[in-house]
């Protein structure tokens, strides 16, 4: 089983700022690695696809890099409606699993 | 436009069998590259994988739960039910179906990423 180890767990940043958030994976997986925003009492929406692949409706200031096992989800300018919790998921191979999440916290 | 529901009991008692329905609309299920995959999430944890099932009936299980798990689909009802039995109060969370895309291979499919996932529900194992 790919274990995904994300950090940090938790991080608060001011408006505007960068984050980076970093997801480990405990064997190659390539580039099958996707993001995820979790809002409070929603359910995940996707981010980023692929590692680094961008998706229609998904604001501009999220990416995506990495390949391997080293991968990093960035959010460019933080906004008031980014604090969320983040996840992302490997379907290298099975069974799909996830990283712990990282909750991003607005000051 | 792709929506998924999901409908179940909210409470079940330890040692029940949990049966949990999810209703799609906007895609078909016999479409070849689409299938739909159950996720849960306990309350302040991340999510966990647990099954998922493809047009052409090919299933997959979470190895850890395997032996209690059962997912079936039903194309004309466009709905895809997953049973698990033996329930216990660590098995507490949001029960989530997602769509999950896959690579059509020679060997079968590969399963790719959830693009879309219904509003979950919560099961409260406990007597």
């Amino acid at each position: 089983e790919v274990v995904l180890t994300q950090s940090p767990d938790f991080h608060s940043a001011t408006p505007s700022e960068k984050v980076t958030i970093t997801c480990r994976a405990s064997q190659s997986i390539g580039s099958s690695l996707h993001w995820y925003q979790q809002k409070p009492d929603q359910s995940p929406k996707l981010l980023i696809k692929y590692a680094s692949q961008s998706l229609s409706g998904v604001f501009s200031r999220f990416s995506g890099s990495g390949s391997g096992t080293d991968f990093t989800l960035t959010i460019n300018s933080l906004e008031a409606e980014d604090a969320a919790t983040y996840f992302c998921l490997q379907s290298s191979s099975l069974p799909l699993t996830f990283g712990g999440g990282t909750k991003v916290e607005i000051k | 436009q792709v929506t998924l529901k999901e409908s179940g009991p909210v409470l079940v008692k330890p040692k029940e069998t949990l049966t949990l329905t999810c209703t799609v609309s906007g895609f078909s299920l016999s479409n070849p590259r689409v299938g739909v995959s159950w996720i849960r999430q306990p309350p302040g944890k991340a999510p966990e994988w647990l099954a998922h099932i493809f047009s052409n009936d090919e299933k997959s299980y979470s190895p850890s739960l395997k032996n209690r798990l059962t997912i079936s689909k039903d194309t004309s009802k466009s709905q895809v039910v997953l049973t698990m039995t033996n329930m216990d109060p660590v098995d507490t969370a949001t029960y989530y179906c997602g769509r999950i895309l896959g690579t059509v291979m020679v060997g079968g499919i590969i399963a790719d990423y959830f693009d879309y996932w219904g509003q979950g529900t919560l099961v409260t194992v406990s007597s």
